[in-house]
C-alpha cells in the first residue's frame, strides 16, 4: 500500500536549535517527495520538492531535505530554527500515473524562545 | 503568476442546512482540481478532484458532492448538512506533469 509516515506527532525545539522532521514513505512507483508548511488558520506553502538528480535538496526559509532510497525516507532539516518556524509540516509523495498526492499526518513543531 | 481563492474564508451553519463553497484559479487554464478536508487535528483527507469540466472523481462516500461548472472554478456543496461535515476545507490545483500542488487559504466550516 501506497502511504506516508511521519513518526512525530508534535516536537518542541528551543529557538536556535537544529531541526529534522521525519518522513518515511511506501510507494510503488518513482517517488516524487515534498514538503508543506501550514500555519495556523492558512493553507499549506510548498516547502520544497525532489524529483530526482541531486539528492539533497533545498527549500525556501533556510530548508533542505535529504531523499535516501534505501530507506525511504525523505527527512526536513534546518541548522537553526526561528520562532516564526513553529507550523505543521506535511510530508507528501506523488508519481506515476496518478495526479494525486498522499499526505503524511503531519508534525507540529513548537519553538521556545 | 498563478492564484488561487477560496470563499467564503469563515462559514457557520446549522445542521440540516445547504453548503457551497467555491474555488477559483486564476492565471492558468485547464489545471486538476482537489478538495481536501482537514478535521481538527488530523492530516488532509481528499475528497474531490478533477481534471476537467464536469469530471469529478470522488474519493470518500459521504455528505459532500463537488462541481466543476467552468475550467477554472470547483464547487463543493452539500444538500443537509452534518455535524461531522465541520472542519478546515482547503482547495488546490497543479497542471500537467507537476505533481506539486498550491493550495488555497482555505474555508473554516463549522456545523453547529
Amino acid at each position: 500500500a501506497q502511504s506516508v509516515t511521519q513518526p512525530d506527532i508534535h516536537i518542541t525545539v528551543s529557538e536556535g536549535a537544529s531541526l529534522e522532521l521525519r518522513c518515511n514513505y511506501s510507494y510503488g512507483a518513482t517517488p516524487y517527495l515534498f514538503w508543506y508548511v501550514q500555519s495556523p488558520g492558512q493553507g499549506l506553502q510548498l516547502l520544497l520538492k525532489y524529483f530526482s538528480g541531486d539528492t539533497l535538496v533545498q527549500g525556501i526559509k533556510g530548508f533542505e531535505a535529504e531523499f535516501k532510497r534505501s530507506q525511504s525516507s525523505f527527512n526536513l532539516r534546518k541548522p537553526s530554527v526561528h520562532w516564526s518556524d513553529a507550523a505543521e509540516y506535511f510530508c507528501a509523495v506523488g508519481g506515476g500515473n496518478t495526479d494525486k498526492l498522499i499526505f503524511g499526518t503531519g508534525t507540529r513543531l513548537q519553538v521556545f524562545p | 503568476s498563478q492564484t488561487i481563492h477560496q470563499w467564503p474564508a469563515t462559514l457557520v451553519q446549522p445542521v440540516g442546512s445547504p453548503l457551497s463553497l467555491e474555488c477559483t484559479v486564476e492565471g492558468t487554464s485547464n489545471p486538476n482540481l482537489y478538495w481536501y478536508r482537514q478535521a481538527a487535528g488530523r492530516g488532509l483527507q481528499l475528497l474531490f478532484y478533477s481534471v476537467g469540466i464536469g469530471q469529478i472523481s470522488s474519493e470518500v462516500p459521504q455528505n459532500l458532492s463537488a462541481s466543476r461548472p467552468q475550467d477554472r472554478q470547483f464547487i463543493l456543496s452539500s444538500k443537509k448538512l452534518l455535524l461531522s461535515d465541520s472542519g478546515f476545507y482547503l482547495c488546490a490545483w497543479n497542471k500537467g506533469t507537476n505533481y506539486e500542488q498550491y493550495f488555497g487559504p482555505g474555508t473554516r466550516l463549522t456545523v453547529t
